[in-house]
């Protein structure tokens, strides 16, 4: 069984179009995370949610916008795709957000989505 | 600063053999935890090995150490044994307390790519 799963694994698109990206965890765990790996493998954290609230926003364009319907799932909607959103986006979750110094801390990726934009 | 530095973009193993992977990390806090994943060229994040800043004695996991000495602020991968399925992009991460006017708590290096050789 996946732990952290998420479709679809590639997505190629038109620049301006508006495209989702499904994240599901079944750690039961509290908290996820959207991540974007850009060409050069640098990673850079996008959003964190804690049982479906918004912790983490980084200095990310509004075109992205993430949801989580329930604290197994956090989605990210992408409108207006530009060239520059190509790169690989991971989900990854963790046991909770508050500590740290603890095994809980650890992060569970996904796959990862590689998207590109044409 | 840099939060976390990895400063060996490429290495290069004899199969069999041991090999660091060097991880400094710069924080203020006393309660952190460092992490090291595995990305092989199938593009998925592994996650390695977890030492928390509490803990006294080095994370072991099969053929991965990790060697922490907190006064110098390092965290290297040790991997012994060096298998062909070995070659991948290493990342060194760590997780500091969750802050309201820093928010983003976890912190990716740049990477190392390490080859091994038949």
């Amino acid at each position: 069984d996946t732990a952290v799963s998420q479709t679809p694994k590639y997505l190629v698109t038109q620049m301006g179009n508006d495209k989702s990206i499904k994240c599901e965890q079944n750690l039961g765990h509290d908290t996820m995370y959207w991540y974007k790996q850009d060409s050069k493998k640098f990673l850079k954290i996008m959003f964190s949610y804690n049982n479906k609230e918004l912790i983490i926003n980084e200095t990310v364009p509004n075109r992205f916008s993430p949801k989580s319907p329930d604290k197994a799932h956090l989605n990210l909607h992408i409108n207006s795709l530009e060239l520059g959103d190509s790169a690989v986006y991971f989900c990854a979750s963790s046991q909770d957000y508050s500590l740290a110094g603890t095994s809980t801390d650890t992060q569970y990726f996904g796959p990862g989505t590689r998207l590109t934009v044409l | 600063a840099q939060k976390i530095t990895q400063t060996q973009p490429g290495m290069f193993v004899q199969e069999k053999e041991a090999v660091t992977l060097d991880c400094t990390y710069d924080t203020s806090d006393q309660s952190y935890g460092l992490f090291w994943y595995k990305q092989p060229s199938s593009g998925e994040m592994i996650f390695l090995i977890y030492q928390g800043s509490y803990d006294e004695q080095n994370a072991t996991e099969g053929r991965y150490s990790l060697n922490f000495q907190k006064a110098r602020k390092s965290a290297n991968l040790v991997i012994s044994a060096s298998q062909l399925g070995d070659s991948a992009m290493y990342f060194c991460a760590m997780r500091e307390p969750y802050a309201s006017n820093t928010g983003n708590q976890f912190y990716f290096g740049t990477g190392t790519s390490l080859t091994v050789i038949p």
